[in-house]
C-alpha cells in the first residue's frame, strides 16, 4: 500500500459526459502528479500540483482539467467524454519537488467510456 | 529530447534465477533521476529503486540492483532469485531536474516478465 488513495477504482460511463476523479496523497506529501496509462499512449504525465498551485501541464487536453485543493487532495475533471479516453488513471504524490523525489503511486481510476 | 527506452518487450525467467530488464535514456540534463516500477496485473504501479545522476554507487534495494552505465546511459535493472510474484510488467522512467520547475516523469514502453516454475 503506497498510502495513495484514488476514487472510484472503476468508471463505466458514456460518451459526451464528465467524470471527476479524487486522489488523496501520502500524509505530508505536497506534491500531486495525474498520469494517464492507455495501450496506445503508454503512460503519459498530464499534470502536476505543488501545494495547492499548477506547478507544470503534460499532454492533458482542454477538455480535462484539476486541481488540489487546501486539504492536498486533488481532483482530476474529465468532460465530454470519448472512446478515446478509456485507461487508467494513476495519481502519484512526493513530499517535495526535487530530482530525487520518488512519486508514489495510487492504485488508479480505471476508465471505461462506451 | 528526454525519452526511455525499453526493448525488450517480454521476457522468461526461471524461478530462482537472475534476470536483467533493460533501460536505457536520453537526456541532455546532467542532473536527472531514474526509476523503475512494477505494474502487475492487478494494476497498481509499485516503486522498485532508485538512481540518481550524481550517485557514486549502484542502487540497491533487497532483490533488486540497477546496473547504472552513465556513459552508455543505461540503468538495467537486475532481479536476483526471481520469485514468481515477480510476474509483471516492468517500467523504466526519468525524471530530469528543471531546477525544481518540474518534476514529471517519462517512462518506457515497459518488459513483461514472467516468472517460470
Amino acid at each position: 500500500d503506497s498510502g495513495v488513495t484514488q476514487t472510484p477504482k472503476h468508471l463505466i460511463t458514456a460518451t459526451g459526459q464528465r467524470v471527476t476523479l479524487r486522489c488523496s496523497p501520502r500524509s505530508g506529501d505536497l506534491s500531486v502528479y495525474w498520469y494517464q496509462q492507455s495501450l496506445d499512449q503508454g503512460l503519459q504525465f498530464l499534470i502536476q500540483y505543488y501545494n495547492g498551485e499548477e506547478r507544470a501541464k503534460g499532454n492533458i487536453l482542454e477538455r480535462f482539467s484539476a486541481q488540489q485543493f487546501p486539504d492536498l487532495h486533488s481532483e482530476l475533471n474529465l468532460s465530454s467524454l470519448e472512446l478515446g479516453d478509456s485507461a487508467l488513471y494513476f495519481c502519484a504524490s512526493s513530499l517535495g519537488t526535487g530530482v530525487r523525489q520518488t512519486q508514489y503511486f495510487g492504485p488508479g481510476t480505471r476508465l471505461l467510456v462506451l | 529530447a528526454q525519452k526511455i527506452t525499453q526493448t525488450q518487450p517480454g521476457m522468461f525467467v526461471q524461478e530462482k534465477e537472475a534476470v536483467t530488464l533493460d533501460c536505457t535514456y536520453d537526456t541532455s540534463d546532467p542532473s536527472y533521476g531514474l526509476f523503475w516500477y512494477k505494474q502487475p496485473s492487478s494494476g497498481e504501479m509499485i516503486f522498485l529503486i532508485y538512481q540518481g545522476s550524481y550517485d557514486q554507487q549502484n542502487a540497491t534495494e533487497g532483490r533488486y540492483s540497477l546496473n547504472f552505465q552513465k556513459a552508455r546511459k543505461s540503468a538495467n535493472l537486475v532481479i536476483s532469485a526471481s520469485q514468481l510474484g515477480d510476474s509483471a510488467m516492468y517500467f523504466c522512467a526519468m525524471r530530469e531536474d528543471y531546477g525544481g520547475a518540474t518534476n514529471k516523469l517519462i517512462f518506457g514502453t515497459g518488459t513483461l516478465l514472467a516468472v517460470q516454475p
